[in-house]
């Protein structure tokens, strides 16, 4: 059973500081690593690919993959309120047609 | 990336009724995917829908209960059939990006929130 863990939080960040999320995966053959954003309400959003091992920045964000550890964290620079939802860590295989394993998601909330 | 919309985005309906769920994306792509949401919960895949090939589902998921349609490369139907209070959940359909620097990157549709009574 490939897993993908991830802590449910929430957690709670003040707005301008940096939130780390991390996300732990049992499938070692996973090639593909991503983060989504969901709002309450709405679907998930992708905001971060990761493939190779080391960090990978856009804008605030800075995913870290580490495959030895089976290992990836999302930081979240400069937190701000709208910052505020669930986070999926998601991981594919390399075996698997293109299929995603989703974490059960940390919550985070930024308070001004 | 695709924009991709579904229909209907709400419905409630009775038990021991069936819902078709579509799924419409503005490009062509090769892999569909539905997935399932129940509340409070994370992402399940239900099946992986490829144009002119029968639908993959995953374990714990049957096609008499999901039936799954791909006529082209722009659309998807689910059918949730004999649904019960425990099918209601939110239903997404995905897409997997047709960018080859952008590889297994998933983008979603809006859902379907579904409400068994």
């Amino acid at each position: 059973q490939k897993e993908v863990e991830q802590n449910s939080g929430p957690l709670s960040v003040p707005e301008g500081a940096i939130a780390s999320l991390n996300c732990t995966y049992s499938d070692r053959g996973s090639q593909s690593f991503f983060w989504y954003r969901q709002y309450s309400g709405k679907s998930p959003e992708l905001i971060m690919s990761i493939y190779s091992n080391g960090d990978k920045e856009d804008g605030r964000f800075t995913a870290q993959l580490n495959k030895a550890s089976q290992y990836v964290s999302l930081l979240i620079r400069d937190s701000q309120p709208s910052d505020s939802a669930t986070y999926l860590c998601a991981v594919a295989s390399g075996d698997s047609w293109g299929k995603l394993q989703f974490g059960a998601g940390t919550q985070v909330v930024v308070t001004p | 990336s695709a924009v991709i919309s579904q229909k209907p985005s709400r419905d409630i309906c009775q038990r021991g009724t069936s819902l078709t769920i579509q799924c419409q994306v503005d490009s062509q792509v090769t892999m569909m995917f539905w997935y399932r949401q129940q509340p409070g919960q994370s992402l399940t895949l239900i099946a992986t829908a490829n144009q002119g090939s029968e639908a993959t589902y995953e374990s714990g998921f049957v096609i008499d209960k999901f039936p799954i349609s791909r006529p082209n490369l722009t659309f998807s139907t689910l059918t949730v059939s004999n649904m019960s209070p425990e099918d209601s959940s939110i239903y997404l359909c995905s897409v997997e990006a047709s960018d080859r620097s952008s590889y297994n990157e998933q983008f979603f549709g809006p859902g379907t929130r579904l409400t068994v009574l």
